[in-house]
């Protein structure tokens, strides 16, 4: 079965600097794709960012972009220039044959100003 | 509207009684998952459902029973709910080409008293 780590349960983060968030995934399938998703204390779940995993090139989404090591099974999530608005938990998730999304424990985001 | 909604947004209930929760999308989407977060934990699959009257177990799927028998309408049950099953549930939505990720519900905060 696959598995997702996120082996911080809370991070920091300086208004205007940059912050990565770590996310390690095991699994034996060779094609699957992965996700960060942003939960607000709305508690809606957000779709950050989504990685394919045959693709070599980082994904990037404005100041969110990813550090995708296939070999090491390593998917974290850089947030450039962290915002506000950027507090949040996150949630890293893998799905690969059979379309199940698995979940990491999630990571709280704390933003000071 | 489009879009997934689940309802109620909060409910409270009583250790022993049935409970169902609703979930509703306009998208025709195939797949309909159902988790469960709790600290710590990050969101748990209960059950899933791959088409209309296909539905199967997720990684905690006791004390809880699902149906399928419209495309739109994915309905979960707890049979009589005990003090563990307080929680958050979400419903997600998604199509078979699971590379977009999934979209999920605003979820039902569940009381068990």
């Amino acid at each position: 079965a696959q598995t997702v780590t996120q082996s911080q349960p809370e991070m920091s983060v300086q208004e205007a600097e940059t912050v990565t968030l770590s996310c390690t995934y095991d699994t034996s399938e060779s094609d699957y794709y992965l996700f960060w998703y942003k939960q607000p204390p709305s508690r809606q779940m957000i779709l950050v960012i989504r990685q394919e995993a045959y693709k070599q090139q980082n994904a990037t989404e404005n100041r969110f972009s990813v550090n995708f090591q296939k070999a090491a099974k390593s998917f974290s999530l850089k947030i450039s220039d962290s915002q506000l608005g950027d507090a949040a938990m996150y949630f890293c998730a893998y799905t690969g044959y059979g379309n199940k999304l698995v979940f990491g424990a999630g990571t709280i985001l704390r933003v000071k100003s | 509207d489009a879009g997934i909604t689940q309802s109620p947004r909060y409910k409270i209930t009583e250790t022993g009684r049935q409970v169902t929760l609703m979930c509703h999308q306009t998208w025709s989407h195939s797949y309909m998952f159902w988790y469960r977060q709790d600290l710590g934990h990050g969101l748990r699959l209960i059950y899933y459902s791959a088409a209309a009257d296909i539905t199967d177990k997720g990684e905690v799927p006791d004390g809880y029973v699902v149906s399928r028998s419209k495309t739109e309408n994915f309905p979960l049950t707890l049979e009589s709910a005990t003090r563990s099953q307080t929680s958050v549930y979400f419903c997600a939505s998604g199509h078979s080409d699971s590379n977009y990720g999934y979209t999920f519900g605003s979820g039902t905060r569940l009381t068990v008293v």
